[in-house]
């Protein structure tokens, strides 16, 4: 069973709180991602790092940033949570090598009200 | 049009059936290939993983991939009640990033 932890699992937050969505992962895995998915829908990839100070916007456009300042911490930031901000964002990881599955997280559940 | 087309069903079955799960895929450079589950309010958890075209099993789940179609598929064997989730498929080629289909959900009737 893969090693990677997301905190908090749910939060509830007013509009125009900052928040950061907690990522960590146990197994050295240089590769690190943060997905959005909405309920019963698709994966986007917002964020992702190649590892230590590398950071990638992925394909979906994304308010919130990310910093990689330690291999096994991968924050993701919103400066002023919205309603549209509302999903449930996902952590994974992934080791060396091309061919390397991704390991994810349980998710967190933000509701912005 | 997609890199990765997943029927989103859902799919229901009774416990028991043999289950059939589908993805076909456009780019022919994908090489490595992977089926996740997906239960109700948890992360994707990584089912099957497999490279190139051939079978391969692990319990009551098996992968196919085929190439020349560029059509993967996954069958459960004996499905369980326990087995209602949404099932993603996912391919890339080596160094880029992972390509999800959108995923189906299945569900197994007692």
């Amino acid at each position: 069973e893969a090693d990677i932890y997301q905190t908090p699992r749910y939060l509830v937050i007013g509009t125009g709180k900052k928040i950061t969505l907690e990522c960590s992962q146990t197994m050295g895995h240089d590769k690190m991602y943060w997905y959005q998915q909405d309920p019963g829908m698709e994966l986007h990839l917002i964020h992702y790092s190649y590892g230590v100070n590398s950071t990638e916007k992925g394909d979906l456009s994304s308010e919130s940033t990310v910093s990689r300042i330690r291999t096994e911490h991968f924050p993701l930031t919103l400066e002023s949570a919205r309603p549209s901000h509302t999903s449930q964002y996902l952590c994974a990881s992934s080791g060396k090598g091309g061919d390397s599955p991704l390991h994810f997280g349980n998710g967190t559940r933000l509701t912005v009200t | 049009q997609k890199e990765v087309e997943q029927d989103p069903g859902p799919l229901s079955v009774p416990e028991g059936a043999i289950v059939s799960l589908n993805c076909t895929y456009s780019n022919s450079a994908f090489q490595y290939f992977m089926w996740y589950r997906q239960y109700s309010r948890k992360g994707p958890e990584l089912l099957m993983y497999t490279y190139s075209s051939g079978n391969k099993e692990d319990g009551r789940f098996t992968a196919q991939v085929d190439k020349s179609s560029k059509y993967i598929s996954l069958f459960i064997r004996d499905s369980q009640p326990s087995d209602s989730a949404t099932y993603l498929c996912a391919m890339y080629n080596a160094g880029n990033m992972l390509t999800f289909g959108g995923g189906t959900r299945l569900m197994v009737k007692p």
